[in-house]
């Protein structure tokens, strides 16, 4: 079984300011990471996603994530943050091991941009 | 068509009734994702469907909840005798996945179910 934690519902930051979301994994196997944002009002997007290959892994908006399989983390960041990135980011994993897997979320993460 | 087609986009219905609600996923996309999203909180699994497998209906809340999906195409979620704890957006994915693979899941716009 595989899942996902996100200790910060909410994290409050000023405009221009670096960002740090944190993502936490859980699963016994190889996984796929991604990070999708969802816009008030809005469906999911995908931000980045992390396959195979380099661990460091940049996304949309100036987001970048690194995959640390030691630590079972998948932290997104951004250097300076917009108003714009208002939004929830969620966390999600699916593992490898076959074609038939579902897509485990964390439960969110709402950054608050203010000037 | 070009993205995740769910329908209605919007449903208000009366406590008791029941709903169907229409995912119309990628074409050629193997696999389908229905998720529950309450009101300011996370996405809560329901049911996954790959291909020709068995669904993976683990998620699903009650008897009252159930889903079909005809091939690699249309996916519906039916809910019997709705209540009023039922009231979420319910959200619709698809992804490419063999053994070994998988694309990242694209989302439709989501069903917004309100029970009165």
């Amino acid at each position: 079984a595989q899942s996902v934690t996100q200790l910060d519902s909410q994290v409050p930051v000023f405009e221009e300011a670096p960002v740090e979301l944190r993502c936490n994994y859980s699963s016994s196997v190889s996984v796929y990471l991604f990070w999708y944002v969802q816009y008030p009002n809005q469906g999911l997007q995908l931000l980045l996603k992390y396959l195979s290959g380099s661990t460091l892994v940049k996304g949309i908006n100036g987001f970048e994530a690194e995959f640390n399989k030691s630590q079972t983390s998948f932290h997104l960041r951004k250097p300076s943050v917009h108003i714009s990135d208002t939004a929830e980011y969620f966390c999600a994993v699916s593992d490898l091991t076959s074609g038939y897997s579902t897509l485990t979320f964390g439960k969110g993460t709402m950054l608050l941009v203010s000037p | 068509g070009a993205g995740v087609s769910q329908s209605p986009s919007n449903k208000v219905t009366e406590k008791g009734k029941d709903v169907e609600l229409r995912c119309d996923p990628i074409s050629g996309h193997t696999a389908l994702y229905w998720y529950r999203q309450r009101l300011g909180q996370g996405l809560e699994f329901l049911i996954y469907f790959q291909g020709n497998s068995a669904p993976d209906k683990s998620g699903l809340p009650s008897d009252r909840f159930s889903a079909e999906r005809t091939g690699e195409s249309v996916s519906t979620l039916t809910i019997q005798r709705t209540q009023q704890e039922d009231s979420a957006v319910y959200l619709c994915a698809s992804s490419f996945d063999t053994s070994g693979r998988r694309t990242e899941a694209f989302f439709g716009q989501g069903t917004r179910l309100t029970v009165v």
